[in-house]
């Protein structure tokens, strides 16, 4: 494996359900972040970890919203009473702990339908 | 605040011809690192280039060049002899860096699209 994979790549579901995502990120990349991306918008932060801290959750996520990392590797992302307004791009990275750059290593995404 | 500004909603370029993007960015913090992310019409977000706050020259990674200029805080990426396959949605990126474990944050800008004509 030499990228970062998201599971499930497409969720339709309805109003008022429950959805999880899961990201696996490149082996030995102990941050891993969470954005979300609607049409034509640049990713939004949503939250970071640095192994299995929670480091960073962004003031717009609300309380419906929840994430883990349970043992600094795979990490999920919980929306509980999904809203039509959370339909979007949901976008994991990983990226290793260097003195440079910190590039980001993006996943392909799971896109979220909430109808 | 932290805030990444993309002025530029749409841009075409001849093919083999060089284009500028335009990027302005506004922190408060004094180590920050500027980032240039591709995504296609695919949807993966592809790493291009990487400018630190206190690096003296130009980031270049190939046809990618990196137009830091500190005091106008801004960070236009230059693409040469733009090829066909350059057509794509284009993001510059900020990360703040306040400590080693916190502050470790990602700002995107809204995107250019990039259009290269045959």
């Amino acid at each position: 494996d030499t990228g970062v994979s998201q599971n499930p790549r497409h969720k339709i579901t309805k109003r008022g359900q429950n959805v999880t995502f899961r990201c696996d990120p490149i082996s030995e990349h102990n941050r891993l972040y969470w954005y979300r991306q609607t049409l034509g918008q640049g990713p939004e932060f949503l939250t970071y970890f640095q192994n299995e801290a929670q480091l960073e959750k962004s003031r717009l996520l609300s309380d419906r919203f929840s994430a883990e990392r349970p043992k600094g590797s795979f990490s999920t992302l919980e929306i509980q009473r999904t809203e039509q307004g959370d339909s979007a791009m949901y976008l994991c990275a990983s990226s290793r702990r260097l003195a440079g750059g910190n590039e980001q290593f993006f996943g392909p995404g799971t896109r979220l339908t909430v109808l | 605040a932290q805030k990444i500004t993309q002025t530029q909603p749409g841009m075409f370029v001849q093919e083999k011809e060089a284009v500028t993007l335009d990027c302005t960015y506004d922190t408060s913090d004094q180590s920050y690192g500027l980032f240039w992310y591709k995504q296609p019409s695919s949807g993966e977000m592809i790493f291009l280039i990487y400018q630190g706050s206190y690096d003296e020259q130009n980031a270049t990674e190939g046809r990618y060049s990196l137009n830091f200029q500190k005091a106008r805080k801004s960070a236009n990426l230059v693409i040469s002899a733009s090829q066909l396959g350059d057509s794509a949605m284009y993001f510059c990126a900020m990360r703040t860096f306040v400590g080693e474990n916190t502050g470790n944050q990602f700002y995107f800008g809204t995107g250019t699209s990039l259009t290269v004509i045959p």
